[in-house]
Order: C-alpha cells, then structure tokens, then sequence
C-alpha cells in the first residue's frame, strides 16, 4: 500500500540554523500539507498547498517557513531561522482531493532546536 | 473560529467496550474524522461521518449527530494494542480541507 514517506526521522540544530524537512506523498494525490505537534499537546495545522502553490496557511506558518514542491514527488518545509519553539514533531499529510477523500500522514520528523 | 472537546483520559480494560466523545463548534461543518496516534507514530486514520448515524469499521465504530454538534468513537472489544491517544478532527471551508484536531484522548487498556 502506498504511504507518505519523510525523512530525516530526527533533526538537531542549533538555533537561528536553517532547517529543511522533506516529505514525498503518495503519488497521485493532489493536496499536500503540513502539521506539527508539540510534545504532548493536539496536531497543529500549518499549511496546504495544491497546484503548485499554497492553498491556505495558519497563524503559526510565518515568514520563517516556506514549502516547496521542487520536482514531482519532494514536498519540503523550510523553517529559516529555527527558535527553541519550533522544536516539534512534523508531519506531512496527502489526500487525493476528491469529495469526502482522507489525509494520510507520514511518520514525521522530530525536530530538535538546542 | 473551530473548537473541539474531548476527554482527555480513559481507561477501560482488556476485552471491554469504550466511547470516547466529542462536540464542535464550527461556522461550517463538513464532517467529523476520527484519528489514533500511538506514542512516538503518525496520525492514522480511523474513520469519517460526514452523515448522521453510526458508521462501522471492524472493532470501531463511529457516531455523528449533526443537530447536537455530537460524535463518538467506539472501540469494542479492547486490546492492549488500543492504548493510543484518539483525535477527533473537523476539516475547515476551505477547499483544502484542513483539518482541525481536538486536544485528544488519551485510552490506557489494562489486563
């Protein structure tokens, strides 16, 4: 069965270090996404994109993220300047976009800010 | 703006049937999934009510009611493997469908 993929499994850096989460959703889906989760609190939404652009963003995608879909399979996230709040579990979901369809997520990446 | 409650514990044991609740406020409802997170692991999907009434799956089950802003997961016949935490989540208007997560249950099966 096909399934979203993410690596690296866990990200260290320092802070203000750039970091780049990549993901490859499942390939004939149309919507991708990324959400984070704190430690021990709820999944956050944090943005979709379709068609090669982003569909919507939450309060928390600042300017210090950006995503990209550079090729045909890689979806990543950027986080610019990293804070110790960033430090996250990230996770990147596809759906195949049509009605009432489901988001599959990927098994995330743990990002560690020190 | 969106809002999910639900338990934030259950513990239920081994064998036995558990329902986990869940009510809404939306400005727009599109239909109610249910999700279970294992420590350390991805969201999984469980199941989707966009109608009202009981939707079954196996084991689990869920319930929606539209007109009380209301749902439940039910897992019957409890294994150890159930101990996970259990999400409601709402997709929003927009046409991407991002989904909105409660706060989550946290099920604990014991022997």
């Amino acid at each position: 069965e096909p399934e979203v993929t993410q690596t690296p499994s866990h990200q260290v850096t320092q802070m203000g270090q750039e970091v780049i989460l990549r993901c490859v959703p499942i390939s004939n889906h149309l919507y991708f996404y990324w959400y984070r989760q704190i430690l021990g609190q709820k999944v956050e939404f944090l943005v979709s994109f379709y068609n090669n652009e982003i569909s919507e963003k939450s309060e928390i995608f600042d300017d210090q993220f950006s995503v990209e879909r550079p090729d045909g399979s890689n979806f990543t996230l950027k986080i610019r300047s990293t804070k110790l709040e960033d430090s996250a579990m990230y996770f990147c979901a596809s759906r195949p976009g049509t009605s009432g369809d489901t988001q599959y997520f990927g098994p995330g990446t743990r990002l560690t800010v020190l | 703006g969106q809002s999910l409650e639900q338990p934030s514990e259950v513990t239920a044991v081994e064998g036995a049937i558990v329902q986990i609740n869940c009510t809404y406020q939306t400005s727009g409802f599109y239909g109610l999934s249910w999700y279970q997170q294992h420590d350390g692991g991805a969201p999984t999907f469980l199941s989707y009510n966009a109608l009202d009434g009981l939707e079954e799956t196996g084991r689990f089950s869920s319930f929606l009611s539209r007109s009380d802003s209301y749902g439940y997961l039910l897992l019957q016949e409890l294994q150890m493997k159930d101990s996970a935490s259990y999400f409601c989540a709402i997709p929003d208007q927009t046409g991407a469908n991002n989904l909105f997560f409660g706060t989550g249950t946290r099920l604990t099966v014991i022997p």
